[in-house]
């Protein structure tokens, strides 16, 4: 199965300033079928991006999917108060689909 | 608004099955462009994928949970079910019914808000 490693484990940054999450493969996969969710404290995941790159219904435009092959970056372009909360990556181009182990942004 | 809810027994001892229903609500289960899938979370970790089923009942699993699992579906209540079986203290988590796409778009985008279910004697 592919593993996803999650980088930085946590991040500490002030609301206004920019977050980049790292999502590394284990090996490539079919197409750029990675999504990201984001979880905070006794919530579901909640589904930010698909296919890499495409934004949830609903999902603000300061957050942004980017990457290909076996990198991909999540992009929070200006942290608000709600956005402080516990991001996975999942694959879906190879089964198991598989996610990795979380990156927390905390506030500094 | 789709929703979907888990339920089932919070508590189950070592070795015997566990098992869970989702209920969907505000759309039907039986389209083709989903499958219907079950993702736990052991407390403070990360997400497993542990299997997923369409309407049809064709389904698929995670290999490293050994064929401990099975999934089925009752359109006519909408819902899917999960059963667990030989279950250890391993398998305590908050376990999650949610909506996944087919074909090139597995991702889960609609979730239930999640049970937890203790394995212990």
């Amino acid at each position: 199965e592919i593993v996803l490693t999650q980088s930085p484990g946590t991040l500490s940054l002030s609301p206004g300033e920019r977050a980049t999450l790292s999502c590394r493969a284990s090996q490539s996969f079919s197409s750029s079928y990675l999504a990201w969710y984001q979880q905070k404290p006794g919530q579901a995941p909640r589904l930010l991006i698909y296919g890499a790159s495409s934004r949830a219904t609903g999902i603000p435009d300061r957050f942004s999917g980017s990457g290909s092959g076996t990198d991909f970056t999540l992009t929070i372009s200006r942290l608000e108060p709600e956005d402080f909360a516990v991001y996975y990556c999942q694959q879906y181009g190879s089964s198991p689909p598989t996610f990795g182990q979380g990156t927390k942004v905390e506030i500094k | 608004q789709l929703q979907l809810q888990e339920s089932g027994p919070g508590l189950v001892k070592p070795s015997e099955t566990l098992s869970l229903t989702c209920t969907v609500s505000g759309g039907s289960i039986s389209s083709s462009s989903y499958y219907w899938g079950w993702i736990r979370q052991p407390p403070g970790k990360g997400l497993e994928w542990i299997g997923s089923i369409n309407y049809s009942g064709n389904t698929y699993d995670n290999p490293s949970l050994k064929s401990r699992v099975t999934i089925s579906v009752d359109t006519s209540k909408n819902q899917f079910s999960l059963k667990l079986s030989s279950v250890t203290a391993a398998d305590t988590a908050v376990y999650y019914c949610a909506r996944q796409g087919q074909w090139h778009s597995k991702y889960f985008d609609y979730w239930g808000q999640g049970t937890l279910v203790t394995v212990s004697s």
